[in-house]
């Protein structure tokens, strides 16, 4: 069992369609990192979050420590956004990093 | 600021040859992580360090594989003797302190023949 996954592995949305990654952990997390990769394959750090909800533009990441499980909602999706998305936790009691298999978003025009 | 550096961006070379990969994390950042991603496995956390000094790297695959940070704005990940089976993308990040927003680096495509 993966310490972290996510869903939906792949996914494609027509332009303008709300989007949303889910990602559930089984391990303590201090925090949680939601990445972003292009398909030119640099790595982009989109939100990094203890508890609650943080808002970047399009973007908006919640976590509800609870359940461990957190959500990526991208809205009026933009084929810019057509990337992959690999969410992250680290450890603190083991000092690892644990990632997810990404999910891979196409955005068609 | 110019961001996370690595060199080299692209590396072909040999089975049985050394790889050495570079690292200049973002001045001021205490924490620098090397990765390494495939189509099979990933992102993979292979080693990071807090003050130049390793935390943990449970999760470098063998002894070929060795990371240094001699300072705090130098890192190389050496691979000696390379295989095949370490082509792979190779990506460094940094961060102010471990648990903060990481800066990736542009990786290093590597790919031993």
């Amino acid at each position: 069992k993966n310490e972290v996954e996510q869903s939906p592995q792949n996914l494609t949305a027509q332009e303008g369609e709300f989007i949303t990654i889910n990602c559930s952990y089984s391990v303590g997390i201090s925090p949680l990192h939601w990445l972003q990769q292009h398909p030119g394959g640099g790595i982009v750090s989109l939100f990094m979050l203890s508890s609650g909800k943080k808002k970047h533009g399009r973007l908006i990441a919640t976590i509800n420590i609870q359940e461990k499980h957190s959500s990526l909602h991208i809205t009026a999706s933009h084929p810019r956004d057509s990337a992959v998305y690999i969410c992250a936790v680290y450890s603190n009691t083991g000092n690892q990093f644990y990632f997810g298999t990404g999910t891979s978003l196409t955005v068609i025009p | 600021d110019a961001g996370v550096i690595q060199s080299p961006r692209h590396e072909v070379t040999e089975m049985g040859q050394e790889v050495t990969l570079r690292c200049k994390p973002i001045s001021g950042h205490n924490s620098l992580f090397w990765y390494r991603q495939t189509m099979m496995r990933g992102l993979e956390l292979l080693i990071y360090f807090n003050n130049n000094v390793p935390i943990d790297d449970s999760g470098m695959p063998e002894d070929r594989f060795s990371a240094k940070m001699p300072n705090a704005s130098f890192s190389t990940l050496k691979i000696q003797p390379s295989e095949p089976r370490d082509s792979a993308v190779y990506f460094c990040a940094s961060s102010p302190v471990a648990q903060e927003t990481q800066y990736f680096g542009p990786g290093t495509r590597l790919l031993v023949l």
